[in-house]
């Protein structure tokens, strides 16, 4: 079975702080997909990134970048300079190759809430 | 595009009581899902559906029912409400799986 563990459940940093949210996975599939959500104040859920397992390249968008490493099954992000508009909850998310006729199922970790203090 | 709509944002239940959220779609994804997000727990699959036609459950499905008639709607039916189906829903869609998914603004349901 899939999981997803994003131990960090709050974070509080000062604005123009570095940050790094923490994600670790679980599954038995050499073949899956990762993905960061943002869930602001307001409440909608907003996507970040997908990478799948065989792309294990950073990915840097802006203040955003993404640590992907299999050895340690974590898919980290990372926010630069941090801003209060960052606040929000991030949530990481996993997606395994379905078996049979089934679909991918998103598994999402608990979330990690961060504020950014101005 | 209005990308996926939820009717309605707010709703007070009573226990034993039944109703439907609504989620619709303009994009015209394949894929639809419900999920559930209670305070500490993420979000939950409730059920899904790959097409018109055909659904299948997710991780907590029991309690709810889903039909997918047309590409773009897809109701989850709370059966007889219970308490612990308090929660806020979302719908989302998606052109492809394991695509990015476009969710809905969330339905926050009390039940008493």
């Amino acid at each position: 079975a899939q999981k997803v563990t994003q131990a960090q459940t709050e974070i509080s940093v000062v604005e123009k702080e570095d940050v790094t949210l923490d994600c670790v996975y679980e599954t038995r599939d050499t073949t899956y997909y990762l993905f960061w959500y943002k869930q602001p104040p307001s409440g909608e859920l907003v996507f970040l990134i997908r990478r799948n397992s065989f792309d294990e390249q950073n990915e840097i968008s802006g203040r955003y970048s993404w640590n992907f490493q299999k050895s340690t099954s974590s898919f980290n992000f990372t926010i630069t300079a941090s801003q209060v508009v960052d606040s929000a909850v991030y949530f990481c998310a996993l997606s395994e190759v379905p078996s049979g006729a089934g679909s991918y199922q998103l598994t999402f970790g608990k979330g990690t809430k961060l504020s950014v203090i101005p | 595009n209005a990308g996926v709509t939820q009717t309605p944002k707010f709703q007070v239940l009573k226990t034993g009581q039944s109703m439907t959220l609504q989620c619709a779609q303009d994009m015209n994804h394949e894929y639809m899902s419900w999920y559930r997000q209670d305070p500490g727990m993420g979000l939950r699959l409730i059920h899904y559906s790959v097409g018109a036609g055909i659904t299948d459950q997710g991780e907590v499905p029991n309690g709810y029912n889903v039909s997918r008639s047309t590409t773009e709607d897809f109701p989850l039916r709370l059966l007889s409400a219970a308490p612990s189906q308090t929660s806020v829903y979302f719908c989302a869609s998606s052109y492809s799986t394991p695509g990015e998914q476009y969710f809905g603004p969330g339905t926050r349901l009390t039940v008493t």
